[in-house]
């Protein structure tokens, strides 16, 4: 276990759905982040939650609406995806996004699929 | 041009085999180097980190940094089947986001 859970581990949803996914970190940490992993690319970074304020949004589609409501607690809400959202989608947390290491540790992922 | 260049593979080795695998940079900012190691259906997991250039040792583990050749490598020892997975190298500079590379997908085989 590293200390971020996940759920649900796995998802499928239509294009016209409203669905959640949320992750908690019992770290101790105060940054949060949620990446998106689809296959033979890189993590992509989608979000950034430092001291539960907003410090990065990458370009991502308002249909992924992130809420950080404490800085263990990070959800990311989907309405009306497209089939190309399908991937894998990681959450992680570090102590800090400032820290000069950086060091996160990253969920099991929701595996997600939109028909 | 991608910031980090790692070859995705797959590569696929007898068991007891030395591994090396490698990540090469272009932004010479770069002084924090993780290589993080992810099975199937799980998320990625700290394997080695270091900081600047070096060697960094841990049991079958070695990770390497060349600053400047801007070239990063992980040597497994004596791989096992339980090595098989993707292996992620990911660097940054100090306080700022990592940077991923595409991952490679390594099978050991008994």
């Amino acid at each position: 276990e590293t200390g971020v859970t996940q759920t649900p581990r796995h998802l499928v949803m239509g294009m016209t759905n409203k669905k959640s996914l949320k992750c908690e970190q019992h770290l101790g940490h105060n940054a949060m982040y949620w990446y998106k992993q689809s296959a033979k690319k890189p993590l992509e970074l989608m979000f950034v939650y430092n001291f539960k304020e907003q410090t990065e949004n990458n370009s991502v589609p308002s249909r992924f609406s992130p809420e950080c409501p404490n800085s263990s607690h990070l959800f990311l809400h989907l309405h009306t995806l497209q089939p190309e959202d399908s991937a894998l989608y990681l959450c992680a947390s570090s102590q800090d996004q400032g820290a000069a290491k950086n060091i996160q540790y990253f969920g099991a992922g929701t595996r997600l699929s939109v028909l | 041009q991608k910031e980090v260049e790692q070859d995705p593979g797959p590569l696929s080795v007898p068991e007891g085999a030395i591994v090396s695998l490698n990540c090469t940079y272009s932004n010479s900012a770069f002084q924090y180097f993780m290589w993080y190691r992810q099975y199937s259906r799980k998320g990625p997991e700290l394997l080695m980190y270091t900081y600047s250039s070096g060697n960094k040792e841990d049991g079958r583990f070695t990770a390497q940094v060349d600053k400047s050749s801007k070239y990063i490598s992980l040597f497994i020892r004596d791989s096992q089947p339980s090595d098989s997975a993707t292996y992620l190298c990911a660097m940054s500079v100090s306080g700022s986001r990592l940077t991923f590379g595409e991952g490679t997908q390594l099978t050991v085989n008994p």
